[in-house]
């Protein structure tokens, strides 16, 4: 099946700095998503965004879907960033998303 | 409000039972599916289902079983034949197939 990478696995930040996240995939896909999980466990759908750029406030993501990764921008990181961001995706012969195993950020005071 | 319910928040079973867990959501979704996580991993598939009345085994199907009798409820049980059953489990939604995936908050389940 299609395997998803995520890098860095940890990433610690001061408050106020950018980072980006990569979620690499081996196959062609139709469908990828980015995910918080916030402390609690809660999953929140960031972008739906299986080609091209997306920006919703302070996050972005680009997809370049021909060289199979995806890029994640968080900047003027805040404390409520913390948590870990999952990449997920789906090719044609599947009916459900695969995800990687996820990015944990902690965003310090 | 619209949304996905997962009820219990924490449940808490002996060796050898079986449980079901609850998924109901209102969006008028097509598509649920089942997620298991374990600490520091990532999300993996144990059932899907597309329509009503039909469901497909996702990646970890083994000691799990579904039914999809209405729209909204997609309940999973965790037989006595799943070897590790702790762990969080995570109920989702969506339109299709190809459309952004909804989340509803999760059971986290300890057998003991």
């Amino acid at each position: 099946g299609i395997q998803v990478e995520q890098s860095p696995p940890d990433l610690i930040l001061q408050e106020g700095a950018n980072s980006t996240l990569r979620c690499n995939f081996s196959d062609s896909v139709n469908n990828l998503q980015w995910f918080h999980q916030n402390p609690w466990g809660q999953l929140i759908n960031l972008f739906y965004i299986p080609s091209g750029t997306k920006q919703n406030g302070r996050l972005s993501a680009t997809t370049v879907a021909t060289e199979r990764y995806s890029l994640l921008y968080i900047s003027s990181s805040q404390t409520t960033d913390s948590g870990v961001y999952f990449c997920a995706v789906k090719d044609t012969g599947r009916r459900a998303l695969t995800f990687g195993s996820g990015t944990r950020l902690q965003v310090q005071p | 409000d619209g949304g996905i319910t997962q009820s219990p928040k924490y449940l808490f079973r002996k060796e050898g039972q079986n449980v079901t867990l609850s998924c109901e959501q209102n969006l008028n979704h097509d598509a649920m599916y089942w997620y298991r996580q374990d600490p520091g991993q990532g999300l993996r598939l144990i059932y899907y289902s597309q329509i009503v009345n039909d469901f497909q085994k996702g990646d970890i199907a083994e000691g799990y079983s579904v039914s999809r009798e209405k729209k909204e409820s997609f309940p999973l049980t965790v037989t006595s034949a799943q070897k590790n059953p702790t762990a969080f489990y995570l109920c989702a939604s969506s339109l299709g197939a190809d459309s952004p995936l909804h989340f509803g908050n999760g059971t986290r389940l300890t057998v003991t």
